[in-house]
């Protein structure tokens, strides 16, 4: 139990096109998702956190209107990222937030590499 | 606000022996929870452990061991009877709550990469 997935595994575009990236849970309902960056060799810096239902929490310095998060239902969070540009090519990776008796546990999806050519 | 710090950006051991991947962590929480994830080449996170700040016992699950020393705050993730399958690399975490409740966010360290030699 408790798989996340993510669509697509990688992508390659043209810079100026946006590229959509979906995260689901695929055995439970997650309220709560996360959006993760991750340059090569460096560690994990978090984007937002996606609540269903409601508009997603932007961390600082964090554009939200070239990455635009939605929350549509309880086991999907989809990740647009706007009008692409090289230096947005990374590993991009999400996490679902399981509640179990009260606790919180946070599961990785595989996540999504894009380059942007 | 919270932080974590891995002083090793990489680490060598030789297959069978084990090995200490160090993490210290600052907080002003009274309750936390401590995680270390595996991160292979293929780019999955791997959650190997975890360590609540109440526990009182030090958290074990196979072959990985969590040396967890409050004062110190110091939370170092020991591997056993290292694999060739364990190179990859490793990355501490804290969250806000000791799992009771949840804050949310997870801060990652910088990481530590593992290589095993045969």
């Amino acid at each position: 139990g408790a798989v996340v997935s993510q669509h697509p595994s990688w992508v390659i575009c043209k810079s100026g096109t946006s590229v959509k990236i979906e995260c689901r849970s695929l055995d439970f309902q997650a309220t709560t998702m996360f959006w993760y960056r991750q340059f090569p060799k460096q560690s994990l810096m978090l984007m937002a956190t996606s609540n269903e239902g409601s508009k997603a929490t932007y961390e600082q310095g964090v554009e939200k209107d070239k990455f635009l998060i939605n929350h549509a239902s309880l086991t999907l969070s989809t990740l647009t990222v706007t009008s692409a540009h090289p230096e947005d090519s990374s590993f991009y990776i999400c996490s679902a937030e399981m509640t179990t008796g009260g606790y919180y546990e946070q599961y990785f999806g595989p996540g999504t590499r894009l380059t942007v050519t | 606000a919270q932080k974590i710090t891995q002083t090793q950006p990489g680490m060598f051991v030789q297959e069978k022996e084990a090995v200490t991947l160090d993490c210290t962590y600052d907080t002003s929480d009274q309750s936390y929870g401590l995680f270390w994830y595996k991160q292979p080449s293929s780019g999955e996170m791997i959650f190997l452990i975890y360590q609540g700040s109440y526990d009182e016992q030090n958290a074990t699950e196979g072959r990985y061991s969590l040396n967890f020393q409050k004062a110190r705050k110091s939370a170092n993730l020991v591997i056993s009877a290292s694999q060739l399958g364990d190179s990859a690399m490793y990355f501490c975490a804290m969250r806000g709550g000791a799992g009771g409740t949840s804050y949310g966010k997870l801060t990652f360290g910088q990481g530590t990469i593992l290589t095993v030699h045969p």
